[in-house]
């Protein structure tokens, strides 16, 4: 089965910080990985894709985020935070084959920003 | 603003009672998926329908069905609640049924079980 791992449930950065997300998976098969937004009481917006091919891919928002297969992980970035990026970040696996298209998500990291 | 439509906003009902959400997807989008997010459970996925028909299950209780309309739109059904369906619904659609055609998500039906 599939599975996610957010290491991060809390991280706190300063106004103007750089930021790092970590993220984890454990699939078998070829994965689509995703980083997701959740702004306090609204629903959940996607920053960047990773579905094949180069390892770094550019997101929006100033975002973007390496692959490492070889650690089985994604890890997000962002070079300064500003404080309306203060949301929770969740990470998502889906199957890259047609036919199963469910969404498996971490169980997210907080983001806190200090002016 | 996603495109995509959820109603109601909040919803308080009591134990044992039966509640449908209601879910527009953004226009053109033939893909929508059902999702809980709570407190112990994180954010899981329910159901996935496709063009009326169901396409993969994930979670979802036996008290919980779901449906999509000819016109697309879908609703969740939860009944016989328990304290524990208490959650925020998600919505999301997209265009196809692949991973890779992007979820659009909906801005959540918050249910609250007393």
């Amino acid at each position: 089965a599939q599975s996610v791992t957010q290491p991060d449930i809390h991280i706190t950065v300063s106004e103007g910080a750089s930021l790092e997300l970590r993220c984890n998976y454990s699939y078998g098969a070829t994965p689509y990985l995703f980083w997701y937004v959740q702004s306090p009481g609204q629903g959940l917006q996607l920053l960047l894709k990773y579905f094949s091919g180069d390892t770094l891919v550019q997101g929006i928002k100033g975002f973007e985020a390496e692959f490492k297969r070889s650690q089985s992980s994604i890890t997000q970035r962002k070079p300064s935070v500003h404080w309306s990026d203060a949301a929770e970040y969740f990470c998502a696996v889906g199957r890259a084959n047609f036919g199963n298209e469910k969404l498996t998500f971490g169980t997210g990291t907080r983001l806190t920003i200090i002016p | 603003d996603s495109g995509v439509t959820q109603t109601p906003k909040h919803l308080i009902t009591a134990t044992g009672q039966r509640v449908t959400l209601r879910c527009s997807p953004r226009s053109g989008d033939l893909s929508v998926y059902w999702y809980q997010q709570s407190l112990d459970q994180g954010l899981q996925f329910l159901i996935q329908y496709y063009n009326g028909e169901e396409r993969a299950k994930g979670n979802i209780l036996e008290r919980f069905s779901a449906q999509q309309f000819p016109d697309l739109h879908s609703e969740l059904n939860l009944s016989s609640l328990e304290l524990g369906d208490s959650a925020l619904y998600f919505c999301a659609s997209s265009v196809e049924s692949s991973n890779r055609n992007e979820q659009f998500f909906g801005p959540g039906t918050r249910l609250t079980v007393l």
